[in-house]
């Protein structure tokens, strides 16, 4: 069965840091895995997804993931962080049938 | 339509009685999806259909929820005789591909629940 965990429920930066919010999966097969966003009041939009293929995944707002097979790791990074990252992010991996998803980690950037 | 439109987006309703959520879904996308996003509990998979079919209905908590697809357009997720721990936002989302693989789920913005 596939699950992911999310660490850290509550991640703070400061405005111009680094955001590193961090995702291991769990999968008997080769994982897709997903990265959603969620703004107050908002549905999930899609970040980024990896398939297969390169392991470095880009996706909008300049957030990227990288995934590790060996560490079963799918972290979701961004150079600089703005006000208007604050969100709540969702990692997600593919089921047979549906996505599965993590708890989520909700962001806060301070200026 | 243009994107996932769900109905209402808010709803408060008395301990006891039923209440149904609307999915419309994107023109064209087979597949979708139900789940509930309950305060420091993620999102949890309330059901999916393929179709008008519903082969995994495996998250539907009790036999108080229900969810039907009509025309394989329209979804109505139902919960009879509403109870507070049902307070939570239900979130719709459909997929154009028969299996979620590597399809991209679009999501509603979610009818708010609230059970008084």
């Amino acid at each position: 069965a596939q699950s992911v965990t999310q660490l850290g429920s509550h991640v703070s930066v400061s405005e111009g840091a680094l955001v590193l919010l961090r995702c291991n999966y769990s999968s008997s097969v080769p994982p897709y895995l997903f990265w959603y966003v969620q703004y107050p009041n908002q549905g999930l939009q899609l970040l980024l997804k990896y398939t297969t293929g390169a392991t470095l995944v880009k996706g909008i707002n300049g957030f990227e993931a990288e995934f590790k097979k060996s560490e079963t790791s799918f972290h979701l990074t961004k150079p600089s962080a703005h006000m208007s990252d604050a969100a709540e992010y969702f990692c997600a991996v593919s089921g047979a049938d549906k996505l599965i998803f993590g708890t989520g980690t909700r962001l806060q950037v301070f200026p | 339509g243009a994107g996932v439109s769900q109905s209402p987006s808010n709803k408060v309703t008395e301990k006891g009685k039923d209440v149904e959520l609307r999915c419309d879904p994107i023109s064209g996308h087979t597949a979708l999806y139900w789940y509930r996003q309950s305060l420091g509990q993620g999102l949890e998979f309330l059901i999916y259909f393929q179709g008008n079919s519903a082969p995994d209905k495996s998250g539907l908590p009790s036999d108080r929820f229900s969810a039907e697809r009509t025309g394989g357009s329209v979804s109505t997720l139902t919960i009879q005789r509403t109870q507070q721990e049902d307070s939570a936002v239900y979130l719709c989302a459909s997929s154009p591909g028969s299996r979620t693989g590597a399809n991209v789920l679009t999501f509603g913005a979610g009818s708010r629940l609230t059970v008084l």
